[in-house]
């Protein structure tokens, strides 16, 4: 069965650093992009950065622009999202996504992981 | 506040139709770009329902169909099941902000 089981997340004080791992099973890694989308307590989705089938491309939503970095490693069927400067909005369900696309940037997202919480509090 | 807009909550009782929709704006839904729905129950994975406006993916019962026109997008759930019961949310792409957007959620209740 295809799978995508993300890990890493846990509580963190604001201004802190924490690395997001998404592990795949079951399918081509290296032949799919990939997505972080988070959502907050209460709150709906939100998509926070993706990057291409190889790496060579990465993409971030402004909330997290200069703050987040995204990369991945084919070798290992891993996703990474490294987190700088937690704020307490960054505070969320964290979700890998597999990206489809029929023509771009029409992505779409046919796979989910479960998530791993990110709490950021003092 | 999210650049799609659903209604927060909708209701039905069993065997009825809904349609749940999403307005963008000429940046997202009205430039072209396409549409795309998710359903997310509690304790499972989120669910891909809908992808470019109007297709199923495999598995997905045709009592769900989606349409786009103009800036907005609708999806539509026939013969309402108790276990349509779920948060429902649209997607696309906006070239304002060169990200992919999502809706705020519909939370669907089945009488």
């Amino acid at each position: 069965e295809e799978q995508l089981l993300e890990s890493g997340g846990g509580l963190i004080q604001p201004g802190g650093s924490l690395r997001l791992s998404c592990a795949a099973a079951e399918f081509t890694f290296s032949t799919n992009a990939l997505s972080w989308v988070r959502q907050a307590p209460g709150k709906g989705l939100e998509w926070v950065s993706g990057i291409s089938n190889s790496g060579g491309s990465s993409y971030y939503a402004g909330s997290v622009k200069g703050r987040f970095f995204i990369s991945r490693d084919n070798s290992q069927k891993k996703m990474f999202l490294q987190m700088n400067s937690l704020r307490a909005e960054d505070t969320a369900v964290y979700y890998c996504a597999r990206g489809r696309f029929l023509t771009w940037p029409d992505w779409y997202f046919d796979l989910w992981g479960r998530g791993t919480v990110v709490i950021v509090s003092s | 506040q999210s650049v799609l807009t659903q209604p927060p909550s909708m209701s039905g009782a069993p065997g009825q139709r809904v349609t749940i929709s999403c307005t963008g704006s000429s940046s997202n839904i009205g430039a072209g770009f396409d549409v795309h729905w998710y359903q997310q129950l509690p304790g499972t994975a989120t669910k891909l329902l809908i992808y470019g406006n109007t297709n199923r993916p495999s598995g997905v019962p045709d009592r769900f169909t989606g349409s786009r026109s103009g800036t907005s997008a609708s999806l539509a759930i026939t013969g309402l099941q108790a276990e349509d019961e779920a948060d429902y949310y649209c997607q696309s792409f906006d070239s304002t902000l060169s990200g992919w957007v999502f809706g705020g959620g519909t939370q669907l209740t089945v009488l």
